[in-house]
């Protein structure tokens, strides 16, 4: 089952692009590749997800390479509100009865710096 | 809508007593699922349900039991509680037959401590 690996934190300023990679050396043919944000004492909010090449959507984009081992999470032009624990998840839903884990990384603390 | 909720915001639990962790949604989400989030470890599945009357054991699940009687609700019971459960429970719900395959949708969380 694929185990995941983030860096534990980085640190960026303002209007800088952040990129954050996640390595998934295990990663199965039938799992996606999903990031989610966290904020102190909130639940995890979906950012965006990917099988495979390239995804983008209004706040990130998602880049996979071929053999989906790893993946990178690019967020532009980030802002003090992006300061929060980002979190790569490989894993496939419905979940079955022999494939019972879905594997989130111990995530990446962002500071944003003014 | 409210989209998830859980109940209490937080308890403080005597070691060996039992308690129930609620959770509610109102997506008609057919999946939901229980993790605990411990400092340092992100994440981790406890139990999970596909649909209304079908559970299933995460990666963590010994100590903890679910049911799933109809959609909305998916409660979370430790039998008898041990300090090493002390942790943030979090219910996720998702809709894998619609949209984004694999997106989940969290509650705000239950900092549970058991002394």
């Amino acid at each position: 089952l694929a185990k995941t690996t983030q860096p534990i934190s980085m640190d960026s300023y303002e209007g800088q692009e952040v990129n954050i990679t996640c390595s998934h050396n295990n990663i199965a043919t039938n799992d996606y590749i999903t990031w989610y944000q966290q904020f102190p004492s909130q639940g995890p909010r979906f950012i965006i997800q990917g099988y495979k090449t390239k995804v983008t959507n209004e706040v990130a984009s998602l880049f996979i390479p071929a053999d989906r081992k790893s993946s990178t999470l690019s967020l532009p032009r980030v802002s003090l509100s992006d300061t929060a624990v980002y979190y790569c998840l490989v894993g496939a839903l419905p979940l079955s009865g022999g494939y019972n884990k879905l594997i989130f990384g111990a995530g990446t603390r962002l500071a944003v710096h003014p | 809508t409210a989209g998830i909720t859980q109940a209490p915001t937080s308890q403080i639990l005597a070691a060996g007593r039992s308690m129930t962790l609620r959770c509610t949604q109102d997506m008609r989400h057919n999946a939901m699922y229980w993790y605990r989030q411990d400092l340092g470890l992100g994440l981790r599945l406890i139990h999970y349900s596909n649909t209304a009357g079908t559970t299933g054991k995460g990666e963590v699940p010994d100590g903890y039991s679910v049911s799933r009687a109809n959609t909305d609700d998916f409660p979370l019971t430790l039998a008898s509680a041990v300090p090493s459960q002390t942790s943030v429970y979090f219910c996720a719900s998702s809709d894998s037959g619609q949209g984004v395959y694999n997106e989940q949708f969290f509650g705000p969380g239950t900092r549970l401590t058991v002394l």
